[in-house]
């Protein structure tokens, strides 16, 4: 089956950097893309990588290596209110565009 | 724009009831989806949409059905309400059927008694 993995809860402190990684088994797909919600909020878009490599958007970088079948996100001088879930999805080629979801990262930040 | 609109936000059900979650969006985007997330999950995708007349199921589509007559309506058909299906539904979109960015609706909060 298709799947990805991400830890399901990750802890760091305020003004640190944190990396949250998604693992992948899939057929081929369009690109990774990452989402931030919050308690009780929507999934909101932050990231997406096509090709390989870095994509960076002011504090949050995002990464992937399709030959390793990985990817991560990171996160640059925390802030309280990055305390959120945070997705990794890809959408599907053979499989009429759908999207595939990790089960999220449970981001907790400390003081 | 309003984007993604769902209603109802909020909907308390007695098992065997049948009601619709509406789902609009006004970007013009052909690819729309229904996804529930449960306490502490993941989204798992209920049926999707990848232009007016075009449905399909996704990863949990027993219990549900949808139509789409318009480009901008997605609504989701819950048949015969149960306990499990007690969950916060979420619609989205995307602009093209490999659009990078999906839009998301608030969320419908379900309760199933």
């Amino acid at each position: 089956g298709q799947s990805l993995e991400q830890p399901s809860e990750v802890t760091a402190v305020e003004g640190a950097i944190v990396q949250i990684n998604c693992t992948y088994q899939t057929s081929g797909f369009y690109g990774l893309s990452w989402y931030q919600q919050h308690d009780g909020g929507a999934p909101t878009f932050l990231s997406y990588n096509a090709l390989d490599g870095l994509e960076e958007t002011g504090r949050f970088s995002s990464f992937l290596s399709r030959s390793d079948s990985y990817g991560y996100l990171l996160l640059q001088e925390l802030q309280m209110k990055d305390s959120a879930s945070y997705f990794c999805a890809v959408r599907l080629m053979d499989s009429n565009y759908q999207l595939i979801w990790g089960a999220g990262t449970k981001l907790i930040i400390k003081p | 724009n309003a984007g993604v609109t769902q209603t109802p936000k909020f909907q308390v059900l007695k098992t065997g009831q049948s009601m619709t979650l509406q789902c609009a969006q006004d970007m013009n985007h052909e690819y729309m989806s229904w996804y529930r997330q449960d306490p502490g999950m993941g989204l798992r995708l209920i049926h999707y949409s990848v232009g007016a007349g075009i449905t399909d199921q996704g990863e949990v589509p027993n219990g549900y059905n949808v139509s789409r007559s318009t480009t901008e309506d997605f609504p989701l058909r819950l048949l015969s309400a149960a306990p499990s299906q007690t969950s916060v539904y979420f619609c989205a979109s995307s602009l093209g059927l490999a659009g990078r960015v999906q839009y998301f609706g608030p969320g419908t909060r379900l309760t199933v008694l």
